[in-house]
């Protein structure tokens, strides 16, 4: 079946870039989503991008797609104190359900 | 808007008691999902729904058991409930075109 990995941990200094890394399984896949999930809260949806884009930008987020690699990147620029959380990754499945397949996570700690 | 609403937010259980979550949302999605997190795995899907009084089963559906009898509702039942059942449930719906799931904020159920 679909598989999207992350690597578990990350940190970085305040004002810094942060880049969390994303690869997937399913090459028929047709969207790919990056959510946010603070402290006991649920999770977020950030930003999304189509297959058959390379880059997507809002504002201090960028995404990058390399289909042939199946990988997918997050980069936050200017990393604040706020944006310390878990950073999922998703893939949407091929077929009428839209389902979504999920990473386990990365874990984002921003230091002073 | 609510959004996505769960009720209850917290819930303790003894092995073996039953009971229900609920998943209401008020934007008029055709999906709605159930999830499971557990530490350092994800989310995983239980079962979903594509439309009032359809269900499906997801990757994880055993000891659970969902309807779907109103649009805006989704329920999730537990008839048994087991130690291992012990997680944070989440509930997410879609209409986008785009697939992005918008999420409730979650049930922290603890079984002992």
């Amino acid at each position: 079946g679909e598989d999207v990995e992350q690597s578990l941990f990350l940190s970085v200094r305040e004002g810094d870039s942060s880049v969390i890394n994303c690869t997937y399984t399913d090459s028929s896949s047709t969207y790919l989503y990056w959510y946010k999930q603070e402290p006991g809260a649920g999770l977020q949806l950030l930003t999304y991008i189509f297959s058959n884009m390379d880059m997507k930008q809002d504002q201090r987020l960028t995404v990058l797609l390399n289909k042939k690699d199946k990988h997918l990147s997050l980069r936050i620029a200017d990393t604040q104190t706020g944006d310390s959380a878990i950073y999922f990754c998703a893939e949407r499945e091929s077929g009428s359900a839209r389902q979504l397949t999920f990473g386990s996570g990365t874990q984002l700690t921003v230091l002073p | 808007n609510a959004g996505v609403t769960q009720t209850p937010k917290f819930r303790v259980l003894k092995t073996g008691q039953s009971m229900t979550l609920l998943c209401a949302q008020d934007m008029n999605h055709e999906y709605m999902y159930w999830y499971r997190q557990d530490p350092g795995m994800g989310l995983r899907l239980i079962h979903y729904s594509v439309g009032e009084g359809t269900t499906a089963k997801g990757e994880v559906p055993d000891g659970y058991n969902v309807s779907r009898l109103k649009k805006q509702n989704f329920l999730l039942g537990l008839e048994s409930a087991a130690p291992s059942q012990t997680s944070v449930y989440f509930c997410a719906s879609t209409a986008g075109r785009f697939g992005e799931q918008y999420f409730g904020p979650g049930t922290r159920l603890t079984v002992t």
